[in-house]
């Protein structure tokens, strides 16, 4: 168990609806990571935020959007989804973000867009 | 742009003999790695890492090599159990990039 935990665990769906992922980062980490993951992309970094604040973006398309909140936990929210966005969705936290932090990865995401 | 990527997608081997997967990187100027390992149904977990100013680095049963002129580093588990079937990733840190993984599986 890394410490991290994500909810829920499953999400079923329909194409153009909306969704909020969650995370809750380890304890007295600062910064959360978010990945998406499906089978031909391999793990993909979407966005970091660091102490509430945007730190770094990846790969993150104009309908997918986070933020951290003063508890520090994070949330995706997806939307307009199309069937392409069925994938796994990973939170990760580490203490500052820095490059050089071990990211922990929480149990994942697993949406299904029908 | 920049990439890490894996030479090969999937690993055999039989348990009790040691294991070798390969990263390829492509910045000259990254500093930091890392190799995860993702078991079935579970988020990538941390195994070992190495600085840019280290060309080998053990930990229990793993050990890392980095070859900065060719850009390459692997990752060698010794005596492998079929505890070690996974997804391996190699990371560059700083820029988040990891490939799409080598499958590894061990035949008992």
């Amino acid at each position: 168990d890394s410490g991290v935990t994500q909810t829920p665990k499953h999400l079923i769906t329909a194409t153009g609806q909306r969704v909020t992922l969650r995370c809750s980062p380890r304890s007295g980490d600062l910064s959360v990571y978010w990945y998406q993951q499906s089978l031909d992309q391999g793990l993909q970094f979407l966005i970091q935020y660091y102490n509430g604040e945007e730190r770094a973006k990846g790969n993150i398309l104009e309908r997918f959007s986070a933020q951290q909140f003063p508890d520090l936990h994070s949330e995706l929210n997806l939307s307009s989804l199309e069937l392409g966005d069925s994938a796994l969705y990973f939170c990760a936290s580490s203490v500052r973000g820095a490059g050089s932090d071990t990211q922990y990865f929480g149990p994942g995401t697993r949406l299904t867009v029908l | 742009g920049e990439s890490v990527g894996l030479h090969l997608p999937t690993l055999s081997v039989q348990e009790g003999d040691n294991s070798i997967i390969n990263c390829a990187y492509s910045n000259s100027a990254s500093d930091y790695f890392i190799w995860y390992k993702q078991e079935s149904g579970k988020g990538p977990q941390f195994i070992i890492d190495i600085r840019s100013n280290m060309d080998k680095r053990q930990g229990q049963r793993v050990t890392v090599l980095l070859n900065k002129t060719v850009k390459h580093l692997s990752l060698q588990i010794a005596a492998t159990q079929p505890g070690d079937s996974a997804v391996y990733f190699c990371a560059e840190s700083n820029q988040f990039y990891f490939g799409t993984g080598t499958s590894l599986t061990v035949i008992p």
